[in-house]
């Protein structure tokens, strides 16, 4: 079935140095990859988004990578701050969805030690 | 600025009770979602609402029923609560479809005893 799976479930990273959080999709026929933010206490935040036919974008200190040979996503940080901390999910629209369909990932939580 | 409100933080319901979440969107939006969210499952789509009056399915419906009556309003509605509905649930809208761009609201903890 549709999956999107984190290869770790925390982590951990000195205030400062740059932290990348890992995905890995199974659906091939995607149109969007999205990365959500959630503090706690708050509902997830829109980050950052890449279409299926890009393999790189960046925003303000957030960079995304789609690797499509091998189903993988990764959210780049860069110069992590304490206000990064929070649950990192990764996201995949299907086409098969008609773009309504969100498929997310179990999510990473993100610390940030000062 | 853009905002999804629930009507609730915090509920605590007893089983078989009929359980009403209300959430608000003040950005015209025509999509409307409800997840349902637990530790080590991420989000998972309960149902979603595409225009008023409309409803669709997500990949969760079971004991769950919805009604959007009004553009800015939807309501997820418990029939009978249970036990293990017991979890965060989060409204979001969007503009376009699949969520991209989506905005969340703060989520409603519910408690079923």
């Amino acid at each position: 079935g549709e999956s999107v799976g984190l290869h770790l479930p925390t982590l951990s990273v000195q205030e400062g140095d740059n932290s990348i959080i890992n995905c890995a999709y199974s659906n091939s026929a995607s149109d969007y990859f999205i990365w959500y933010k959630q503090e706690s206490g708050k509902g997830p935040q829109f980050i950052i988004d890449i279409r299926s036919n890009m393999d790189k974008r960046q925003g303000q200190r957030v960079t995304v990578l789609l690797n499509k040979t091998v189903k993988h996503l990764s959210l780049q940080i860069a110069a992590t701050q304490p206000g990064d901390s929070a649950v990192y999910f990764c996201a995949e629209i299907p086409n098969s969805s008609g773009g309504f369909k969100t498929i997310f990932g179990a999510g990473t939580r993100l610390f940030v030690k000062a | 600025d853009v905002k999804v409100t629930q009507s609730s933080r915090y509920l605590v319901k007893r089983t078989g009770e009929k359980v009403f979440l209300e959430c608000v969107q003040d950005m015209d939006h025509e999509n409307m979602f409800w997840y349902r969210q637990d530790p080590g499952l991420g989000l998972r789509l309960i149902y979603f609402s595409y225009d008023v009056k409309m409803k669709e399915k997500g990949d969760i419906p079971e004991g769950y029923s919805v009604s959007r009556e009004k553009k800015e309003r939807f309501s997820l509605i418990l029939e009978s609560a249970s036990t293990n509905q017991t979890s965060m649930y989060l409204c979001a809208s969007s503009q376009d479809r699949g969520g991209t761009e989506a905005f969340f609201g703060q989520g409603t903890r519910l408690t079923v005893v």
